[in-house]
């Protein structure tokens, strides 16, 4: 069965300053990863997703993730934080040999950027 | 992508009554899915709205409680049936172009509250 493990329910970041949110993910086939954020009263606006390829796919609003097969990882990176960042942000996961919308999404991080 | 709309945004309704959500999307699409998301929780999948038939429910979902209807590749309802305080959720029409290997586009969501 998938699952998708986000480890911090809150992320905690200074404006400017690098941030970081964790996913792993556990799929028998091979893996297909996605970013969603959500920000307050709104539905899922699609961030990045990796199906196959470079390890490091880049995405919407200068967000990026790094694909981790040996640790299972697909964590949600940006150089440089913004206020406007601060949502709640989901990785999902979809196991490539099935079909439907088999999306698992994870529990969810909040992000809070400080100005 | 395209533009995907879910009426009504939000709705405060009685317990014991049925409210009817509407997916609408601006092209024809492959597939459409209805999601809850419960406070402060992660999203789970209701089910796939399929074209001219029964919808396909998940786990712990019933066609009584949540009816759908697919009249066509560009609309779905979904009615959530003999409210609850247990409900109150944000309902989410989620739409892939093509099944399988694609990223999944959402509504705004419904917000429900049932008092």
């Amino acid at each position: 069965a998938q699952s998708v493990a986000q480890p911090e329910d809150q992320v905690n970041v200074a404006e400017g300053n690098p941030l970081t949110v964790k996913c792993t993910y556990s799929v028998s086939g091979n893996p297909y990863l996605f970013w969603y954020v959500q920000y307050p009263n709104r539905g899922l606006q699609f961030l990045l997703k990796y199906i196959t390829g470079d390890n490091l796919v880049k995405g919407s609003y200068g967000f990026e993730a790094e694909f981790n097969k040996s640790q299972t990882s697909f964590h949600l990176k940006k150089p440089s934080a913004l206020v406007s960042d601060s949502a709640l942000y989901f990785c999902a996961v979809r196991d490539s040999h099935q079909y439907g919308q088999n999306f698992v999404f994870g529990p969810g991080t909040r992000l809070s950027v400080l100005p | 992508s395209a533009v995907i709309s879910q009426k009504p945004s939000r709705d405060i309704c009685q317990r014991g009554t049925s409210l009817t959500i509407q997916c609408q999307v601006d092209s024809q699409v492959t597939m459409m899915f209805w999601y809850r998301q419960q406070p402060g929780q992660s999203l789970t999948l209701i089910a796939t709205a399929n074209q001219g038939s029964e919808a396909t429910y998940e786990s712990g979902f019933v066609i009584d409680k949540f009816p759908i209807s697919r009249p066509n590749l560009t609309f779905s309802t979904l009615t959530v049936s003999n409210m609850s305080p247990e409900d109150s959720s944000i309902y989410l029409c989620s739409v892939e172009w093509t099944e399988g290997v694609t990223e999944a586009f959402f509504g705004q969501g419904t917000r429900l509250t049932v008092v």
